[in-house]
């Protein structure tokens, strides 16, 4: 079965510091790996995906992500945290194999920048 | 402008009420999908349907109900069956060969 681990509930981080968001997944086949992002009491925004090619993959205002298949992670990742950073970020993965595209999500990470 | 409507934004439910979520998406998706959010469990799939007339059970479709009568359109309702339906209510919807999927802005369900 699919899964997906944000093991950290909460990251602080003070503004111009980077950022990391930790994701693990699990998938039987090759995994299909996304990060959005949720502002409160909104939907969900398309953030950045890793499909196949580069590990380091580039996405929405200035986030990116690093695949490694060794560690089963795709940690979303920040040079320079805003205080417009903060929001609830969630890591999804699907089969790139299998037969429906129904993407499983993580619990949620919420960021909170400090000025 | 294309993209995907959820309505209303907030509804109101009083106990043994059944209450229809609207989805629309006008983004020509094959694929649609309900999410419920609640605090610190993330999004758990209610039901998906990947082709008009077809729909498929999620990991907690039990008091939920859906119809795809229109490739557009995607309502779902939330039976008295559903015991504990306060929540947030997230509507997506994707091409079947695609990757990511697109998301409405919600409609938060609160039982009175």
């Amino acid at each position: 079965a699919q899964s997906v681990a944000q093991p950290e509930d909460q990251v602080n981080v003070a503004e111009g510091n980077p950022l990391t968001v930790k994701c693990t997944y699990s998938v039987s086949g090759n995994p299909y790996l996304f990060w959005y992002v949720q502002y409160p009491n909104r939907g969900l925004q398309f953030l950045l995906k890793y499909i196949t090619g580069d590990n380091l993959v580039k996405g929405s205002y200035g986030f990116e992500a690093e695949f490694n298949k060794s560690q089963t992670s795709f940690h979303l990742k920040k040079p320079s945290a805003l205080v417009s950073d903060s929001a609830l970020y969630f890591c999804a993965v699907r089969d790139g194999g299998g037969a429906t595209n129904k993407l499983i999500f993580g619990t949620g990470t919420l960021l909170a920048v400090q000025p | 402008d294309g993209g995907i409507t959820q309505s209303p934004k907030y509804l109101f439910r009083k106990e043994g009420q059944n209450v229809t979520l609207s989805c629309e998406q006008n983004l020509n998706h094959d694929a649609m999908y309900w999410y419920r959010q609640d605090p610190g469990q993330g999004l758990r799939l209610i039901y998906y349907s990947q082709i008009v007339n077809d729909f498929q059970k999620g990991d907690i479709a039990e008091g939920y109900s859906v119809s795809r009568e229109k490739k557009e359109s995607f309502p779902l309702t939330v039976t008295s069956a559903q015991k504990n339906p306060t929540a947030f209510y997230l509507c997506a919807s994707g091409t079947v060969r695609g990757t990511e999927a697109f998301f409405g802005q919600g409609t938060r369900l609160t039982v009175v």
